[in-house]
């Protein structure tokens, strides 16, 4: 069953913390996304991947952090430099970055 | 920064009318797609129109693009429950394309 998964689905953290968000696909996409949604906003993008081990920064880089080492995995880590991480994160695929785009469920996070 | 904006931002309607939602976009584009968004999930892709199409038909969903007025607008016909939810598009500016999203329409349909 192919398809792009996050996990955790929920996830907390505390003041200084450094969290990691996973995002696997298996649907041999070379494009991943990594996307924050805060509540009845659109999409901002925070990183992409066009290739392995190759990243760009989106709009909102700052205070966070990705790798590219496998092409089905694409990692998100939020630091403890991103001054307000509690939002809705999305991860997404797309086999060329040309069109459509797969995404996944979604990771909540909420500082504690 | 954002390319698209839809409008309007809420829209609610009784089950069985139509809904159209309206984005407009600022810069050239290579495509524009629409995706919808269940509360608390991921997006779901809908359709894509690409810059020399006028119109696309998928379903109960209409779309247009109107690239000299830098527009498009979706179209669901004979709405059911299941199609609340809020819609996105996105555009796309061509080569290796850093897709972009708009601010969203929260549709509601009242059984």
């Amino acid at each position: 069953d192919g398809g792009i998964t996050q996990s955790p689905k929920y996830l907390f953290r505390k003041e200084g913390q450094n969290v990691t968000l996973s995002c696997e696909q298996n649907l041999n996409h070379d494009a991943m996304y990594w996307y924050r949604q805060d509540p009845g906003q659109g999409l901002r993008l925070i990183y992409y991947s066009q290739i392995v081990n190759d990243f760009q920064k989106g709009d909102i880089a700052e205070g966070y952090s990705v790798s590219r080492e496998k092409k089905e995995s694409f990692p998100l880590t939020v630091t403890s430099a991103q001054k307000n991480p509690t939002a809705f994160y999305l991860c997404a695929s797309s086999i060329d970055g040309q069109g459509r785009s797969f995404f996944g469920q979604g990771t909540r996070l909420t500082v504690v | 920064s954002q390319q698209g904006e839809e409008d309007p931002q809420a829209l609610s309607i009784q089950e069985g009318e139509n809904a159209t939602m309206n984005c407009s976009y600022k810069t050239s584009i290579n495509n524009l797609q629409w995706y919808r968004q269940n509360s608390g999930r991921g997006l779901v892709h809908l359709i894509l129109i690409r810059s020399n199409e006028r119109e696309k038909h998928s379903g109960r969903l209409r779309v247009t693009l109107d690239t000299s007025k830098k527009s498009s607008s979706l179209l669901i016909t004979a709405s059911r429950a299941a199609d609340t939810a809020s819609y996105f598009c996105a555009t796309g500016l061509g080569g290796y394309q850093k897709v972009t999203f708009g601010t969203g329409t929260k549709l509601q349909v009242i059984p």
